[in-house]
This record gives C-alpha cells, sequence and structure tokens, in this order.
C-alpha cells in the first residue's frame, strides 16, 4: 500500500516551453502533497505544499508564477515548470500524506528527471 | 531556522561490519524523526520513525535508531551491513504543526563492498 506515481519519469525539452509533471497516490487518498528538487549530490529541498482544493503554500525563493501546483484532487497534483530554462534541469519528487495519516510521514514518487536543452 | 545535518558525506564499509549514521537537528520543541533511504534509481523509502515512547525505535532489514533527546540526535545503526544495503540514507524532522513539512538532511551515501 501507500504507492505514490509520478509521469513521466523523464522529459527533455526545449528552453521557453512549459512542462507538466503529474504526482498520484494510487491506492490512498492525500489531502497534502508536498513538491522537492534535488539537485545532484544534495538533499531534497522542499519547494511548495500543495493542498487539495486550496492554493499552494511556496517555500521562500520559489517562484509561484514559475512553478504552478494544482491539486485538483485527493489523488492528483500537478507541478507545471513554466517558460522552463536551462537552470531548472533537476530532479523533481513528489509525496504524499495519506488523510487522517500520522503527522509528518510521507510516501515518496520515484521523481521526474527535467532536463531542459 | 530549522536545519538537520549528517556528519558523514559518504561512507564504505565491508560486510558484516556495523553500521553507524549520525544525524542532529535544530530544534527546540517537539519533533517527529524519520530516517529515509533510497536505493540505486528507486524512489525514497522510510525505513524508520519515532514520534513518541521508547526512544529506541526499530525499522526494516534490521535498522534501528535511537533518540536522544538531550543530544538533538537521531543516529541510525544496524549491526551487520549487506551489501545489499548500498544506498544513500536521509535523516528527515518534521517539526507538526499545519503544514507536517519534513526538513531533510543531505545524506550519506553507504557503500559496502563484498
Amino acid at each position: 500500500g501507500a504507492v505514490v506515481s509520478q509521469h513521466p519519469s523523464w522529459v527533455i525539452c526545449k528552453s521557453g516551453t512549459s512542462v507538466k509533471i503529474e504526482c498520484r497516490s494510487l491506492d490512498f487518498q492525500a489531502t497534502t502533497m508536498f513538491w522537492y528538487r534535488q539537485f545532484p549530490k544534495q538533499s531534497l529541498m522542499l519547494m511548495a505544499t500543495s493542498n487539495e482544493g486550496s492554493k499552494a503554500t511556496y517555500e521562500q525563493g520559489v517562484e509561484k508564477d514559475k512553478f504552478l501546483i494544482n491539486h485538483a484532487s485527493l489523488t492528483l497534483s500537478t507541478l507545471t515548470v513554466t517558460s522552463a530554462h536551462p537552470e531548472d534541469s533537476s530532479f523533481y519528487i513528489c509525496s504524499a500524506r495519506a488523510s487522517g495519516g500520522p503527522s509528518g510521514t510521507q510516501y515518496f514518487g520515484p521523481g521526474t528527471r527535467l532536463l531542459v536543452l | 531556522a530549522q536545519s538537520v545535518s549528517q556528519h558523514n558525506h559518504h561512507v564504505i564499509l565491508s560486510e558484516a561490519a556495523s553500521l553507524e549514521l549520525g544525524c542532529n537537528y535544530s530544534y527546540g520543541g517537539t519533533v517527529n524523526l524519520f530516517w529515509y533511504v533510497q536505493y540505486p534509481g528507486q524512489h525514497l523509502q522510510l525505513l524508520l520513525k519515532y514520534f513518541s515512547g521508547d526512544p529506541l525505535v526499530k525499522g526494516i532489514k534490521g535498522f534501528e535508531a535511537e533518540f536522544i533527546k538531550s543530544k538533538f540526535s537521531f543516529n541510525l545503526r544496524k549491526p551487520s551491513v549487506q551489501w545489499s544495503d548500498t544506498a544513500e540514507y536521509f535523516c528527515a524532522v518534521n517539526l507538526g504543526g499545519a503544514t507536517n513539512k519534513l526538513i531533510f538532511g543531505t545524506g550519506t551515501l553507504l557503500a559496502v563492498q563484498p
């Protein structure tokens, strides 16, 4: 149980295009999902917290107009990188917290590797 | 600001050696503590967690961790590592509250030589 999927697993795009990444909780409902970014040889950095039916909460320094987050249902959150640039190339990971689940316990997706040319 | 530090960036051990990975956090309030593992090419998986009660918690695959409140530490241990334990290990702290955010340490890459 508690499986989280991400799609796509990797994407290569041209500079200036937008890329949408999906995060789904497959066998549980998630009122809260989190989006992280992981640079090579570094830890996960929280970008934003996504709550179903409300606006996402962004961490300091993360541009909300560049990284659009939509959490339209209890099993799906999407991250759209708008007008992507090479510096946006990274590994994006989502996690989900089960509704009513233990505080802080998150289940992670496999990540999406983005390469912007 | 709250932070989590893992002192070892990488550790190399031989099979059957004992393992201890350090984790310290900076926060004076109540915390929930986690260790996650990321095997090569795979996603993060929960190894173990501490919320309250017995400060010595046991996780999957023979791992355990001890919460020492006075030292703000939550070190991960395993008495005898295997080659299959080769992975990156992340300590994380949850400060609770409405956001339930996790703050991650920088990770420790463990390489176990057969």
